[in-house]
Parts: C-alpha cells; structure tokens; sequence
C-alpha cells in the first residue's frame, strides 16, 4: 500500500513564504502531485514532479526527492487568496494516492 | 472553472431515499472517477470508468451504483445510505486512466444523510 503523511495544518503571515511538507512511503514510484482546494471547490492541479529537484512556477515551487520519500510546495509572497488545503497525492504502482490535505490559512 | 460540472452542489436525503449525482465534463477526456472526500480524511478513489467501460470498484457498497452512458457523463446512484456516507462527493475526468495523468475536478456534490 502507499502511506503519504502531510501537516494538518498551518497558519502564516500575508507576504510571507510558507513551506508545506509531504512525506510518502510506496512501491513503484511515478510521480508526484500538489493540488490546490479552496474551501467548497474543486482542487485544482499546482504542479507535476517525477524527477528530484525542483520545479518553479511563479511564487509556487515544488521540490522532490525520490531517496528520501519526501516532496515539498513552497508558496511566496503569500496573498489572502492562498489560504487553502494543500494536498499532496503520489503514484504507486500506477495507482494514486492522496493525502489528507494540508490547510494553510494567510492572515493579515 | 476546471471543465468538469457537477450537481446537484448540495443535498440532504434521508436514509431511505433514492439519489442521482449527476458530473459532466466539456474536455474531451476518456476517463472518470468518482470519489469520496470526508472530513480529515485522505480523498477515497470510488470508481474508475475508461471509455465508459468500469476499470476499478474500489470495495465500494452496493447501496453506491455508478452508471457512465458516455465519455462525458458519469452518474452516481444513491439509495439506503447511512449516516455515515455522509461526505463531499467529487468528479473528476482525465485523458486517460492512467496514474500519472493530471486530474480535472468538479466542485463536488456535499451529501448529508440523515
């Protein structure tokens, strides 16, 4: 089975940057998403990594490493509009599998 | 707007009513899914269907029947559900069935049962 393991949630500062977490232990690794989900729609893709490093995107980045079973979503300059869940979701096997979501909420 | 609707947003049905989830999608993608999202809980892979043919059950309760007439539409039929099952109902479509395929989500379905 696959075992994905997130924070569940925390709180930052407008402006800021924030880093959230994704430990992940499965077989037959094949890559790695960031799903963004604002409360009461529907989570929408942030980025795609399947080879260790980093990926940038504008203020969003997303880094791998395959060794280590760990993945990471780095948001800056953080506006109100990012507070969100975070979810990290890994292919095993073919299969995906999700994680319970990371909540981030920006204040002032 | 992810191109993959879904409705009805919200319903609340007793425990012996019978309901229809209703997802459509405009991407021209060849695979649906279903699945089940509760509070504190990881998403929870449902069903799978691969140009309308089911792929995947995933250990789903009869009193859950999907139904996908064509590459775009994809139904989830409700009936004697327990309080229990009570969670956000999300759609989501891809090219194709395959695990590393970007996936597009409706904005869910919120079922109450009571």
């Amino acid at each position: 089975g696959q075992n994905i393991d997130q924070p569940t949630e925390m709180t930052a500062t407008e402006g800021a940057i924030v880093q959230i977490n994704c430990t992940y232990q499965t077989s037959g690794f094949n890559g790695l998403f960031w799903y963004q989900q604002h409360a009461g729609e529907a989570p929408t893709f942030l980025s795609y990594n399947v080879l260790d490093g980093l990926e940038e995107k504008g203020r969003f980045s997303s880094f791998l490493s395959r060794s280590k079973g760990y993945s990471y979503l780095l948001l800056k300059e953080l506006q109100m509009k990012d507070s969100a869940s975070y979810l990290c979701a890994v292919i095993g096997n073919n299969r995906l599998a999700f994680g319970k979501g990371n909540q981030v909420v920006v204040i002032p | 707007e992810t191109g993959v609707t879904q409705t009805p947003r919200h319903l609340v049905m007793g425990m012996t009513n019978k309901k229809s989830l209703k997802c459509e999608q405009h991407l021209g993608h060849n695979a649906m899914y279903w699945y089940k999202q509760s509070a504190k809980k990881p998403l929870e892979l449902m069903f799978v269907y691969n140009f309308k043919e089911q792929t995947e059950n995933n250990s789903v309760p009869s009193r859950f029947s999907p139904e996908c007439p064509n590459s775009s539409h994809l139904f989830l039929h409700l009936h004697t559900l327990q309080p229990e099952d009570s969670a956000l109902y999300l759609c989501a479509s891809s090219p194709r069935d395959r695990g590393n395929e970007k996936l597009f989500f409706g904005s869910g379905t919120q079922l109450s049962v009571l």
